[in-house]
């Protein structure tokens, strides 16, 4: 049981190219979620699932896009990286119901130069 | 706007003694609230969590108080120790969307010094 992984751990991109991060769970999780952390401002919530089929936005969407095909996985696509993605990434998945309990992956350190 | 808000970036205290950690939030529709615990280069770790109709809850060394009046929730760790040193999230959940959808407070550093 791996919980949530997640790939790669360290990213360097330039500004204008595009890229993916990985994110899986073997936890049969509905929900599924990524945040950036940046000093300061804690987690903020990007995009997030509650099942196969279903995504929407959270407080800070621009510049990302997800798709859910599968329970197990939700990438993360920056489609033109910019130096105000520089952040850590981490993926979260939980149940539905209370207490909302998220499990959370080790995270992928990006910069953008 | 910032609905979960931890107002210190940092806290020190001695090994032994009690932390306390200190959460507000403005929205009276959160129904769970959570706190999760993080080591550098690593994920954040879920701790201890509260109902908002209860006002404590306990876990071994943990214990979550909510005063719900206040829109204030607090963390005590008794007795703390050196590997609680770490930076501790609070979140609240908002009943009114995918419940398990967290809003995430800034953290704060806690040092436990020998």
């Amino acid at each position: 049981n791996a919980g949530v992984t997640q790939t790669p751990k360290f990213q360097v991109l330039k500004t204008g190219q595009s890229m993916t991060l990985q994110c899986a769970q073997d936890m049969n999780h509905e929900y599924m979620s990524w945040y950036r952390q940046d000093p300061g401002m804690g987690l903020r919530l990007i995009h997030y699932s509650v099942g196969a089929g279903i995504t929407d936005q959270g407080e800070v969407p621009n510049g990302y896009n997800v798709s859910r095909s599968t329970t197990e996985d939700f990438p993360l696509r920056l489609l033109s990286a910019a130096p105000s993605q520089t952040s850590v990434y981490f993926c979260a998945s939980s149940w539905v119901q209370p207490p909302y309990e998220q499990y959370f992956g080790p995270g992928t350190r990006l910069t953008v130069t | 706007d910032q609905q979960v808000k931890q107002n210190s970036p940092s806290l020190s205290v001695q090994e032994g003694r009690i932390s306390i950690l200190n959460c507000d939030y403005t929205n009276s529709m959160f129904d769970y609230f959570l706190w999760y615990k993080k080591y550098p280069a690593e994920g954040p770790t879920f701790l201890i969590s509260i109902s908002s109709i209860k006002d404590k809850n306990e876990d071994g060394r943990f214990t979550v108080f909510l005063n719900k009046s206040a829109k204030h929730l607090s963390l005590h760790i008794v007795p703390s120790q050196p590997g609680d040193s770490a930076v501790y999230f609070c979140a609240a959940s908002l009943r009114e969307t995918s419940g398990s959808r967290l809003t995430f407070g800034e953290g704060t550093q806690l040092t436990v010094n020998p």
